[in-house]
């Protein structure tokens, strides 16, 4: 079973700071990488799906960076609000595989 | 609306007992999942069925079963051979069937919490 971890596993930060996180791959026969919002008593809801090494992706105040060689993404958040309060899920999605999730991170932003 | 839904929401089950869970999509997708969540791991997959009448076991497949009758409906059986059955569990469906597709995202149900008294 192929691993993917992430970190910080949880994390506070003030209104209006901007905050990222790490998700790390297998780099080996990798296809793509999704990150998803899991918002508390809500279904885990998909922000990104990238695919090509460089690729950064922005929905809002979230962004998120793919470095396929290394095997590891970035995911930013600007200015975060109280609303961006969730667990973060990446997963890895390689060939000859299925989806490998991460632990998460569980994001506090306190008004 | 398009979505997935899962029921119960709470589901608590003594020990010894067999217990179904209910997935149901109306996305026509033809793949569907079941993952389980523990506090501090990731979503584990049990089951996954990419076409109906077919199904494939998962990486912690012992202790559950799953039927795929219905284009629609995935449910999940956790017998009384799964040795630690408390956990929330999570379905899932996606446009990946055998010919696989461009869009792979998965869409998740609301969950199901399972407690074994």
């Amino acid at each position: 079973i192929l691993n993917v971890e992430q970190s910080p596993q949880s994390l506070h930060v003030q209104e209006g700071d901007s905050t990222n996180f790490t998700c790390s791959f297998p780099s080996s026969n990798f296809y793509a990488l999704h990150w998803y919002r899991w918002e508390t008593a809500k279904s885990p809801e998909a922000l990104f799906v990238m695919t090509l090494n460089g690729d950064e992706k922005k929905k809002g105040r979230i962004s998120a960076t793919l470095n396929t060689k290394e095997g590891y993404s970035y995911l930013y958040i600007k200015g975060s609000q109280p609303e961006d309060s969730a667990t973060y899920l990446c997963a890895s999605d390689n060939y000859g595989q299925n989806f490998v999730f991460g632990p998460g991170t569980r994001l506090s932003v306190l008004p | 609306d398009g979505g997935i839904t899962q029921s119960p929401k709470y589901l608590f089950r003594k020990e010894g007992q067999n217990v179904t869970l209910s997935c149901e999509q109306n996305l026509n997708h033809d793949a569907m999942y079941w993952y389980r969540q523990d506090p501090g791991q990731g979503l584990r997959l049990i089951y996954y069925s990419q076409i109906v009448n077919d199904f494939q076991k998962g990486d912690i497949a012992e202790g559950y079963s799953v039927s795929r009758e219905k284009k629609e409906s995935f449910p999940l059986t956790v017998t009384s051979a799964q040795k630690n059955p408390t956990a929330f569990y999570l379905c899932a469906s996606s446009n990946r069937g055998l010919a696989g597709a461009h869009d792979d995202t998965q869409y998740f149900g609301p969950g199901t919490r399972l407690t074994v008294l």
